[in-house]
């Protein structure tokens, strides 16, 4: 079973709808991420959370939103889908190493939405 | 502002040769660096990480080299396969704090028989 799943996996959604895209994770992490990918731009962090009590913006976190409802689970809105929020979504958790001086981000499958 | 970049898009590597896919980095903070592997339709999997305080990180067939100066790292894979044909992503980031990664745009690898 994979450690960290995303629903749906292909939405093709309609400008100015709202949108959710959800995340799971089965590993116990306490901190999740969310990530768009462009073609040639590489992914960009959109949000993050520590805690269910804590969420902070990334780099691009305009026209989103988040809600953490419980350590495993992370989702990301859109509240009015536009055009330019095509693009491939990944959800991520992170395990520190118990030195702190290394860590792995895990990735879930992504979700791709076409905004039309 | 890119701090993260890969300046080749696309890498062509015959099998069994070495592959060498490069990065480079403008912020100072950075001092933890990891290298994801993509195939379609699949999130980043995670291939090998280096701290700053380190020069050389070696797993298997890859290794990642890292020189501070110059702000550079770069991915080996030898010998080269045909399953390694993927999108590579460098990542970066600072080791404390979020944790939050910066990446570059990705090279595709593709390994010919």
């Amino acid at each position: 079973d994979a450690d960290v799943t995303q629903t749906p996996r292909n939405r093709i959604t309609k400008t100015g709808k709202r949108i959710m895209l959800e995340c799971s994770q089965t590993k116990g992490h306490d901190r999740m991420y969310w990530y768009r990918q462009d073609p040639g731009l590489g992914l960009r962090l959109i949000y993050y959370s520590f805690d269910v009590k804590d969420i902070n913006k990334g780099e691009i976190s305009d026209g989103y939103s988040v809600s953490r409802q419980a350590q495993a689970k992370f989702s990301l809105s859109l509240e009015s889908a536009i055009p330019n929020q095509t693009a491939l979504y990944f959800c991520a958790t992170i395990i520190l190493s118990p030195t702190g001086r290394s860590y792995e981000q895990y990735f879930g499958p992504g979700t791709r939405l076409t905004v039309t | 502002d890119q701090q993260v970049k890969q300046n080749s898009p696309s890498l062509s590597v015959q099998e069994g040769r070495i592959s060498i896919l490069n990065c480079d980095y403008t912020n100072s903070m950075f001092d933890y660096f990891l290298w994801y592997k993509k195939y379609p339709a699949e999130g980043p999997t995670f291939l090998i990480s280096i701290s700053s305080i380190k020069d050389k990180n070696e797993d298997g067939r890859f290794t990642v080299f890292l020189n501070k100066s110059a702000k550079h790292l770069s991915l080996h894979i030898v010998p080269s396969q045909p399953g390694d044909s993927a999108v590579y992503f460098c990542a970066a980031s600072a080791l404390q704090g979020a944790q939050k990664l910066v990446f570059g745009q990705g090279t595709r690898l593709t390994i010919n028989p």
